[in-house]
């Protein structure tokens, strides 16, 4: 089974640029995550959709973040324009369900640097 | 709010020794907790998770974790450290019935020494 896919693996860019990943779940997931983890810290929730509706976006910061999961499966989320506290790995995960029972399945993730 | 503080920023053990992780959990109601694995330039990896059944939860690699609700606690182990446990771990929290959102510790990077 394949796993979570996420690209581009790295990107650098000037503050102020655009940025976008993308995230393809393991098939059948429908609950995808997107989470932002800052070097030495653990990972902190930007956005949960269940199939392609947002569940919780609570921590995400609208002004500059972005994020959808049209038709339910692949999802982009986007940095319009970055900041260098942006610079981050920023890890897309899927699970069956909702349910915290529920394994969620991390992808390697795309490192970000803002300069 | 659920939160989670993990002891030790920095572990090291010899090849063979005891593994211990300290997780230290907050949360008004019962929670779910979960100990992932993180290794070099990839995502993370669940390792065991406690959801309310036995206090006692065996994990994938011989690790094992257990839920002691008088000290807060969900420390991990592993009786006999290898040298591919090399990796960070991070201990999660949920609230049963809250937010259902994954609260992660700041985590702890794990040196196995020859």
């Amino acid at each position: 089974e394949a796993g979570v896919a996420q690209s581009p693996r790295y990107k650098i860019i000037e503050k102020r640029q655009s940025v976008a990943f993308w995230c393809n779940p393991i098939s059948g997931h429908a609950t995808l995550y997107w989470y932002q983890q800052i070097l030495g810290q653990g990972p902190k929730l930007l956005i949960q959709f269940q199939n392609n509706g947002v569940v919780d976006d609570s921590q995400l910061p609208k002004d500059r973040f972005s994020a959808e999961r049209l038709k339910g499966v692949d999802s982009t989320l986007k940095i319009q324009p970055a900041k260098l506290e942006d610079s981050a790995v920023y890890l897309c995960a899927s699970s069956v369900m909702a349910f915290l029972t529920d394994t969620q399945y991390f992808g390697p993730g795309t490192r970000l640097t803002v300069l | 709010a659920q939160s989670v503080t993990q002891l030790g920023s920095h572990v090291s053990v010899s090849e063979g020794a005891l593994v211990l992780l300290r997780c230290n959990y907050s949360s008004s109601v019962p929670p779910y907790l979960f100990w992932y694995v993180q290794y070099p330039n990839q995502g993370l990896q669940l390792l065991l998770k406690y959801t309310s059944a036995a206090t006692l939860v065996k994990g994938i690699n011989g690790f094992e974790a257990e839920f002691k609700k008088s000290e807060t606690s969900f420390h991990l182990t592993k009786p006999s450290a290898h040298m591919s446990d090399a990796a960070e771990y991070f201990c999660a929290v949920s609230d049963q019935g809250g937010s259902e959102k994954l609260v992660f510790g700041k985590g702890t990077k794990l040196t196995v020494n020859p």
